[in-house]
This record gives structure tokens, C-alpha cells and sequence, in this order.
């Protein structure tokens, strides 16, 4: 099993540019979650999606949109990015089955000039 | 904001010494966990002990909760270099169909030989 997967690995936009960073785990995991992480912090939840159908907003969802294509996949939309969007993004997953542990893919380190 | 902040931000240590980080939280929990991020990768889990919990072992880690001080510890036993890594803890709370983490700062331990 490859677990979670993310691409790209590494993007450079403009500002102003769109982009959709790509997430796919194949644990059949029921929920998904995308966080940042800036340089020295811990991670920040932007959206989750508990199931497939449903998608929820966490700590810092401004500027951002997310897509659960179905249970695999998992997608998070910059419309127009911005700088302070630079950042590396982590895609999770879990099982509800009280098991609450995430995995977590390898991250897409995103900077925007 | 930040759920939790560890202590200390940054820990140095020979091989074969001990290695101990504190995390503190702020509101109620169901569980906290520990994860473990290799320089430029995603997050591993390493431990969850839940709210009813006080201590729990998993090979070389030791974890502690005291759910009165609103505090956790993180032990690791006779540290190698491989142990060299930042550490978060991250307070679970669960929505009923999804369990959302809120992470810590981290503290990035150095083990040298």
C-alpha cells in the first residue's frame, strides 16, 4: 500500500495564480484532512472531510476550497494565491472507529512570489 | 490558535541519554497523541493515550498525562541518532465522524553521537 500520497511535491506560483494541490490515500480511510505547516509552527487544520460528500472548515480555511471527489480523494483549490500562502501542505487520513490516528503523506512545499 | 505548546522548543542530547518533552493544552480532550517529522517529511504517529489514561509505554517511549495540569510528556529511553526529529503533541477532539487534531509548536530534538 502507498498510504497517502500528495502531488505535486514542490510548486512555485505567481500571485494571482490558481492551483489544486492533489491528495489520494488507499487505506480506505473515512476521513481526510488537509493542513499547513509554516517554518517553526505546528500544523494547522484548513478543511476536513469526514466522509466522502461531506467537507468541513477547520482552523484557517480563508482562501482556500476543497473537494471530496470520493473516498480516495481529496482536493484543495488555491483560487488566487497569495504569499502568505507559502507554505508546506500536509494531507492526512483516519479511520472512525475510535481509532482517531492520522497519516499523513509527505507534504507539497508551495511558495508564492 | 495553538492547542498545545511543548517545552522546550529545542533539546540537544547525547546518544543513549534520555530525552524528555512537555506539552501543555488549554481546553478539555478526548486523547493526545505524539507524532514524530523527519527534517522535510510528513508527520508519524507515534503514541495516543487517551483522556482516562495516565501513562502508557510503546518500546523506548513513555508517555504521561496528567488531565488536571492540563500537561503530557513524551520519554524517550536510551535516544539514538535516528531518535533526531521534531515532535509534536496534538489534542484530539472528536466530532463524532471525524477526529480533528489541533497540533503543538513542536520541540526539535538534536542527538548527537
Amino acid at each position: 500500500n502507498a498510504g497517502v500520497t500528495q502531488t505535486p511535491k514542490f510548486q512555485v506560483l505567481k500571485t494571482g495564480q490558481s492551483m489544486t494541490l492533489q491528495c489520494a490515500q488507499d487505506m480506505n480511510h473515512n476521513s481526510m484532512y488537509w493542513y499547513r505547516q509554516d517554518p517553526g509552527m505546528g500544523l494547522r487544520l484548513i478543511y476536513y472531510s469526514a466522509s466522502e460528500g461531506t467537507t468541513d472548515k477547520g482552523e484557517v480555511p480563508n482562501g482556500y476550497n476543497v473537494s471530496r471527489l470520493n473516498k480516495r480523494e481529496f482536493s484543495l483549490r488555491l483560487e488566487s494565491a497569495a504569499p502568505s500562502q507559502t507554505s508546506v501542505y500536509f494531507c492526512a487520513s483516519s479511520i472512525w472507529t475510535g481509532q482517531e490516528t492520522q497519516y499523513f503523506g509527505p507534504g507539497t512545499r508551495l511558495l508564492v512570489l | 490558535s495553538q492547542q498545545g505548546e511543548e517545552d522546550p522548543q529545542a533539546l540537544s542530547i547525547q546518544e543513549g541519554e534520555n530525552a524528555t518533552m512537555n506539552c501543555s493544552y488549554k481546553t478539555s480532550i478526548n486523547n493526545l497523541q505524539w507524532y514524530r517529522q523527519n527534517s522535510g517529511r510528513g508527520l508519524v504517529h507515534l503514541i495516543l493515550i487517551r483522556s482516562n489514561e495516565r501513562e502508557k509505554h510503546s518500546g523506548r517511549l513513555r508517555v504521561t498525562l496528567d488531565t488536571s495540569k492540563k500537561s503530557s510528556s513524551l520519554l524517550i529511553t536510551a535516544s539514538r541518532a535516528a531518535d533526531t526529529a521534531s515532535y509534536f503533541c496534538a489534542t484530539g477532539e472528536n466530532t463524532g465522524t471525524a477526529s480533528k487534531l489541533t497540533f503543538g509548536t513542536g520541540t526539535r530534538l538534536q542527538v548527537t553521537l
